[in-house]
Order: C-alpha cells, then sequence, then structure tokens
C-alpha cells in the first residue's frame, strides 16, 4: 500500500525559504495528483497546492505568489517551496495523494506531517 | 464563496450512535464532499466521500460503523457503536472553482 514521508527542515528563520519533500513508497507517482496540505498548531487544515505527475499544477490563490510544487518521477518524490515565511507559517505540513472523480478530489492517504516552526 | 461549516464539537457516550454534520454555502448543495479523521498527535486518514443523493464510498479499510448521508446542503458522518479511538477531530472537504475546502473540523468526544 502506499505510504508518504515528508521530510526538510523543521526550523526555517522569518524571510527565509521553507522546502519540503514528500517520499511515495510503495507504489509509483505516476498516473495520480500530488498535495501538500498544512495545520497550524491548534487550527484547522489548509490546502496549499497539488500537482499532477506530469507537471501540472493548482496552488491556493491565498498562497500561490509564494509557493512552488515541484515532482521528481525519478526519485517518486514530489515537493513543496515556500518563500518569505513569516511566523504565521508555522505548521504541521501533510502531503497526500489526490484522487479526482471528474466532481470531487480527495486526499488518500495522508503522510504522518512534519512541524516546520518559523523562529529566529 | 464556497464554504463548509461544522460544529465545533459533539460528544456521544461509548456505545452509542452520533451524527456529524458538515453544511455547503449556498450555491453549492449539489457538491459532494469527503470525510476525514484526526486522532490526537496522528496525520488525517480518509474516511469517506458522501455524494448529493447521499450515496457513499468508503475507503479502504474503514469500518461498518461508519457511514455517510445527505440532505439538501447538508453532508453527514453517523459513528455508530461508539468506541473510544473514534475520539477525534473529523473534517469535511470539498473541491471546488479550482480549490480544495476544508470545514473547520469537528471535535468529538466519546464520553
Amino acid at each position: 500500500q502506499v505510504q508518504l514521508q515528508e521530510s526538510g527542515p523543521g526550523l526555517v528563520k522569518p524571510s527565509e525559504t521553507l522546502s519540503l519533500t514528500c517520499t511515495v513508497s510503495g507504489g509509483s507517482i505516476s498516473s495520480y495528483y500530488w498535495s501538500w496540505i498544512r495545520q497550524p498548531p491548534g487550527k484547522g487544515l489548509e490546502w496549499i497546492a497539488h500537482i499532477y505527475y506530469t507537471g501540472s499544477t493548482n496552488y491556493n490563490p491565498s498562497l500561490k505568489s509564494r509557493v512552488t510544487i515541484s515532482v521528481d518521477t525519478s526519485k517518486n518524490q514530489f515537493s513543496l517551496r515556500l518563500t518569505s515565511v513569516t511566523a504565521a507559517d508555522t505548521a504541521v505540513y501533510y502531503c497526500a495523494r489526490r484522487h479526482y472523480d471528474g466532481k470531487l478530489g480527495w486526499f488518500d492517504p495522508w503522510g504522518q506531517g512534519t512541524l516546520v516552526t518559523v523562529s529566529s | 464563496q464556497l464554504v463548509l461549516t461544522q460544529s465545533p464539537s459533539a460528544s456521544a457516550s461509548l456505545g452509542a450512535s452520533v451524527k456529524l454534520t458538515c453544511t455547503l454555502s449556498s450555491g453549492h448543495s449539489s457538491y459532494a464532499i469527503a470525510w476525514h479523521q484526526q486522532q490526537t498527535e496522528n496525520g488525517p486518514r480518509y474516511l469517506m466521500k458522501v455524494n448529493s443523493d447521499g450515496s457513499h464510498i468508503k475507503g479502504d479499510g474503514i469500518p461498518d460503523r461508519f457511514s455517510g448521508s445527505s440532505s439538501g446542503a447538508e453532508r453527514y458522518l453517523t459513528i455508530s457503536s461508539l468506541q473510544s479511538e473514534d475520539e477525534a477531530d473529523y473534517y469535511c472537504q470539498t473541491w471546488g472553482t479550482g480549490i480544495h475546502v476544508f470545514g473547520g473540523g469537528t471535535k468529538l468526544t466519546v464520553l
């Protein structure tokens, strides 16, 4: 069964760039969409972006100017870059496989998440 | 604007049933939604998707105690024979106009 694992620095300084990678195991990254979602401490979930294995992307308009999502099919990985971070970007970041049936997109499975703290 | 509204909290006794509600904003009553469960300190787990006609398709390994239904703009998650491990946050989620939207989540307490 497909499993996802987030990796990257747990601490990022304000104004710098947050970079995370999600490694997909137990299945191919091809033929699916892949997403990043975050959750500030004690708060709800916020979708960030998703990417098709071909490289086609969709971004949350509220973050679009600062976010880049990319995919590396040779490594079965996809990545997130978030520039000019502030304390408001402190959150647990999840990667997930996105499914789409023509009407609804949903996430399954999810990674376990990685906490990224923005602080000097 | 596409918005999902959930009650912040719910509670029910061990062995009882509980019905959680997710309400779609005006003009979006035909949308399907997905339910996700987040147990403390864990990543979310997909439970099921619920269509506007009340049909639902569960994720792999989701117990029969979990079911979905619909009425108008409301989408429901019913959990029967509540167990202690059902105590968790439950989020509804949908997709529309190029963006994924999550409800604020319902914290379920099993008494």
